[in-house]
C-alpha cells in the first residue's frame, strides 16, 4: 500500500530564499506524482504534475523533481515570497489515478 | 478558466441524518472524484467515477456512502446516516482523460460538520 510523506512538517524562511519541500513515496510504481498548493480553509490548487517517465517538471518560480528509484519528490521555490506562504501537499498516483496525499508541508514566508 | 465548483460550502446537520453534497465538474471532463480531508489529517481518496458508474472506491466508501451523475452536469456524493466522524472537508475533483499527463482539478470543498 502506497504511502506518501513529506519533510518538513513546517517551514518558516525570511522572504528570498530559495527553498525545498520533499517527499517521499514507498511504492515506486507510480503513474504520476502532482503537488498542490492548499491555503487555509480552502481547495487544493494544482502546481506540478511530473509523469512517471519525467525527471522534472517547472513552473516560473517552482521546479518539482522526481526520482522514483529513490521514491522521492523535491519541490524547488526560488526567491519565496510572502504570497507563497501556504501548506504544500504532494501525491501520488497509482495506475487508477487515485491520489494518496502527503501530510503536507506547511510554509510561512515572512515579510 | 473553467473550474470545479461544489455546493453548499458549509454544511451542518444532526447525526443520523442524510446529507447531499454537490459538485459541477468541468464540462468537457470524464473522470470525476470525491475526496474527504478530515480536519488536521491527509486528504483521503473515497471514489471514483466514470461512464456512470462506480471505477474504484476506498475502505472508507462504505454502504453509507453513494455516488450519482442525475444530470448532465452535477455529480453528487450522499451520505445516507451520517456519523460524528463522518465530519470532514469533501473535496470533488474531475479531469478530463485518465492518462499520466492529466491533471485533477479539484473544487473548494464542502466543510460537513456533523453534530
Amino acid at each position: 500500500k502506497q504511502e506518501v510523506t513529506q519533510i518538513p512538517a513546517a517551514l518558516s524562511v525570511p522572504e528570498g530564499e530559495n527553498l525545498v519541500l520533499n517527499c517521499s513515496f514507498t511504492d515506486s510504481a507510480i503513474y504520476n506524482l502532482q503537488w498542490f498548493r492548499q491555503d487555509p480553509g480552502k481547495g487544493l490548487t494544482s502546481l506540478l504534475l511530473i509523469q512517471s517517465s519525467q525527471r522534472e517538471q517547472t513552473s516560473g518560480r517552482l521546479n518539482a523533481s522526481l526520482d522514483k528509484s529513490s521514491g522521492r519528490s523535491t519541490l524547488y521555490i526560488a526567491a519565496s515570497q510572502p504570497g507563497d506562504s501556504a501548506t504544500y501537499l504532494c501525491a501520488a498516483s497509482d495506475y487508477g489515478q487515485n491520489f494518496v496525499f502527503g501530510p503536507g508541508t506547511r510554509l510561512s514566508v515572512l515579510p | 478558466e473553467p473550474e470545479v465548483t461544489q455546493t453548499p460550502s458549509h454544511q451542518v446537520t444532526q447525526m443520523g441524518q442524510e446529507v447531499i453534497l454537490r459538485c459541477v465538474p468541468i464540462s468537457n471532463h470524464l473522470y470525476f472524484y470525491w475526496y474527504r480531508q478530515i480536519l488536521g489529517q491527509k486528504v483521503e481518496f473515497l471514489v471514483s467515477f466514470y461512464n456512470n458508474e462506480i471505477s474504484e472506491k476506498s475502505e472508507i466508501f462504505d454502504d453509507q456512502f453513494s455516488v450519482e451523475r442525475p444530470d448532465g452536469s452535477n455529480f453528487t456524493l450522499k451520505i445516507r446516516s451520517t456519523k460524528l466522524e463522518d465530519s470532514a472537508m469533501y473535496f470533488c475533483a474531475s479531469s478530463q482523460l485518465r492518462t499520466a499527463k492529466e491533471t485533477q482539478y479539484f473544487g473548494p470543498g464542502t466543510r460537513l460538520l456533523v453534530l
